[in-house]
């Protein structure tokens, strides 16, 4: 079963929009809740992390808001630019027990 | 240059002959782990090592072996591939298991079994 669900699969925005995507997960044992950018042909890299007890997290253009009674949470990039078009990751990691746990992706189209 | 470095980045074999992905890391990282990847899944957790004396299960592990006689290597095993186990495997380190959520990736090995 997937412990972290993730929408929308695909996304596609105008330059200078604000695309959003969403994540719900399940267990409350998670205690660290980042979100990971990926480019073709390389691999996954951190862009930004959540702690739970952190309604709103912000890094630049990217912000991470966090509803924890809902259990989800969600990116935004603001001011999107081409330059942005990616597969995004949302995860949730069991620090004490190591795993981390991805979503299905988003492929993000940013359009000039 | 701070890295993990994945070998071969192609791979492509026959049904149960047996492979080796190795992974190395040069940043002195206690925790490793391998993960794979598939279009409509993201990165499922194959397995982890939280330090030279512990490996666990992740979420998929069946198929799969895992060795860490040393700290910067965690080598993936598949002692008989199949062709469901056709996909893009990615290794990944972290300073420690607390800080699981920061791993940094390699460049990935895709694996195809005919």
């Amino acid at each position: 079963q997937q412990q972290v669900k993730q929408s929308p699969q695909s996304l596609i925005v105008q330059k200078g929009g604000i695309p959003i995507i969403n994540c719900a997960y399940e267990n409350t044992a998670f205690d660290y809740f980042p979100w990971y950018q990926q480019f073709p042909g390389k691999g996954p890299a951190l862009l930004i992390a959540i702690r739970p007890d952190v309604s709103e997290k912000k890094e630049g253009r990217f912000t991470i808001s966090f509803n924890k009674s809902a259990k989800q949470f969600s990116l935004h990039i603001m001011d999107s630019q081409p330059g942005d078009s990616a597969t995004y990751f949302c995860a949730a990691s069991d620090n004490q027990g190591g795993k981390l746990i991805f979503g299905q992706g988003t492929e993000l189209s940013v359009k000039p | 240059e701070a890295q993990v470095t994945q070998n071969p980045r192609y791979l492509i074999t026959v049904t149960g002959k047996k492979l080796t992905v190795t992974c190395s890391q040069n940043m002195n990282h206690e925790y490793m782990s391998w993960y794979r990847q598939d279009p409509g899944l993201g990165l499922r957790q194959i397995y982890y090592s939280m330090n030279v004396e512990v490996t666990d299960k992740g979420d998929v592990p069946e198929g799969y072996k895992v060795s860490r006689k040393e700290k910067r290597n965690f080598p993936l095993i598949l002692e008989s591939p199949s062709p469901n186990q056709t996909s893009l495997y990615f290794c990944a380190s972290s300073v420690q298991g607390y800080f699981a959520y920061e791993q940094y990736f390699g460049p990935g090995t895709r694996l195809t079994v005919t």
